[in-house]
């Protein structure tokens, strides 16, 4: 079965200081991963995607597939970092389907 | 381009009743997903349309289903509810399928009492 494991419920961390979100998965094959954040009041919006391979608002992930793991880094966070995060796996096997995280709430402090 | 819209944005019914809800894609977009999202739960997918034929389906009861039109606006249907049907819903669109990312709409927060 496809699993997704986001083992903190809240993150808090200080201004400036370095966030890791940690993704867990279970999965055989070749997944796609994906991070999704939502801000306050805001609609669910993608962050990343690991075939992108790209830095957005200076998150980072990288697919580790032999740990199974795909962590969201930032070196120095931001107040406006501020929100829910969700992990989210794809298998192409079942279209668009994901299967979300629990989610983490990233608070960040001043 | 326009967002993802959903339509209604709130809705309270009572138990037993059943329910519509919209959902517009981004122009373009012809996959269209729907999730539930509950505070026990979290977010789990309903079902895909694509090409106005259901590609997938979640674990959820018959009383959940769904369609799409051939503009692939799409609607899903809820009969008999129940009081553990209250919850957002929330509507994802994709050009196609299980390849670009999906975006997802604002949602429809439903109340069933």
């Amino acid at each position: 079965a496809q699993r997704v494991t986001q083992p903190e419920k809240l993150l808090s961390v200080f201004k400036g200081a370095p966030v890791e979100l940690k993704c867990n998965y279970s999965y055989s094959g070749s997944p796609e991963l994906f991070w999704y954040v939502q801000y306050s009041r805001q609609r669910l919006q993608l962050l990343l995607r690991h075939i992108s391979r790209e830095s957005i608002k200076g998150f980072t992930a990288d697919l580790n597939k032999g740990e199974t793991s795909f962590h969201l880094k930032k070196p120095f966070a931001q107040e406006e970092d501020s929100a829910m995060y969700y992990c989210a796996l794809r298998n192409r096997e079942y279209g668009n389907k994901l299967v979300f995280g629990a989610g983490t709430i990233l608070r960040v402090k001043s | 381009k326009a967002g993802v819209t959903q339509t209604p944005r709130y809705l309270i019914k009572t138990r037993g009743q059943q329910v519509t809800l919209s959902c517009s894609p981004i122009s373009g977009h012809r996959s269209v997903s729907w999730y539930q999202q509950t505070p026990g739960q979290g977010l789990q997918f309903l079902f895909e349309y694509f090409s106005e034929t259901q590609r997938n389906k979640g674990n959820f009861p018959g009383r959940f289903s769904g369609r799409q039109f051939s503009n692939s606006r799409s609607e899903m249907n809820v009969s008999t509810l129940e009081l553990g049907d209250s919850a957002l819903y929330l509507c994802a669109s994709s050009p196609g399928q299980g390849i670009q990312a999906q975006y997802f709409g604002p949602g429809t927060r439903l109340l069933v009492l």
